[in-house]
């Protein structure tokens, strides 16, 4: 069991948009701004895709956006296109001991 | 461009240790503000953070790995190592080594093509 917890599916259709949950506790994301997100397609290595909650890397289209509230992160993926369909998952830094933390991934259907 | 490589066994048998190693090239691993880093990939799961280590040779674990992993870093070779003793069916993986950019804030920023590694007699 994954210390994050993501829904394992989401889905939308070209040009929508479609958000993702990554919940954790008051020891991970609620105490540090420190979340990433990832793209993973099938046989492929991850992609950073958002840092620090909601920073972009250079390269990564705008239409990928983070945010925070509380213990819960999110990542909106908005005028969804075909190439967006992959998994995502969410980590962040949970200090001491623990130190990181995955999601247990959402499979992303661009339908 | 900093690009890094796994290499070790793909095949491993259970009770024994499992060897791996990840050459950087394109940057040093001496470089400030960097962990090495080790993760996981169960076939068909999620990622599940191993483990990493910092270029003075000090180390964080996953809790859940820590009694069965040691990580190593070789400056001079700029490689840094995996070895996880006792494995089981359960730790049949692709295995990835990444860098962690703690500059800004917490993120995994390269990554390796990872390394199948099954568990098996």
């Amino acid at each position: 069991q994954s210390a994050l917890t993501q829904p394992p599916s989401a889905s939308g259709s070209p040009g929508q948009s479609v958000t993702i949950s990554c919940t954790g506790t008051s020891n991970d994301i609620g105490r540090f701004d420190y979340v990433s997100w990832y793209q993973q397609h099938p046989g492929e290595v991850p992609k950073l895709m958002i840092y620090q909650v909601s920073e972009r890397p250079s390269g990564v289209p705008d239409r990928f956006s983070g945010s925070k509230s509380g213990n819960t992160a999110s990542l909106t993926v908005s005028g969804l296109q075909a190439e967006d369909e992959a998994d995502y998952y969410c980590s962040s830094y949970a200090g001491s001991n623990t130190w990181e933390v995955f999601g247990g991934g959402t499979k992303l259907t661009v339908l | 461009q900093v690009q890094l490589q796994e290499s070790g066994p793909g095949l491993v048998k259970p009770s024994q240790t499992l060897s791996l190693t990840c050459t950087v090239s394109g940057g040093s691993i001496s470089s400030g503000g960097y962990y090495w880093s080790w993760i996981r990939q169960h076939p068909g799961k999620g990622l599940e953070w191993i483990g990493y280590i910092y270029n003075n040779g000090r180390t964080y674990y996953n809790p859940s790995l820590m009694s069965r992993i040691t990580m190593s870093v070789d400056t001079s070779q700029n490689q840094f190592s995996l070895k996880l003793s006792s494995v089981t069916a359960a730790d049949t993986a692709v295995y990835f080594c990444a860098r962690r950019d703690s500059s800004s804030g917490s993120l995994f920023d390269y990554w390796g093509q990872g390394t199948l590694v099954t568990v098996s007699s």
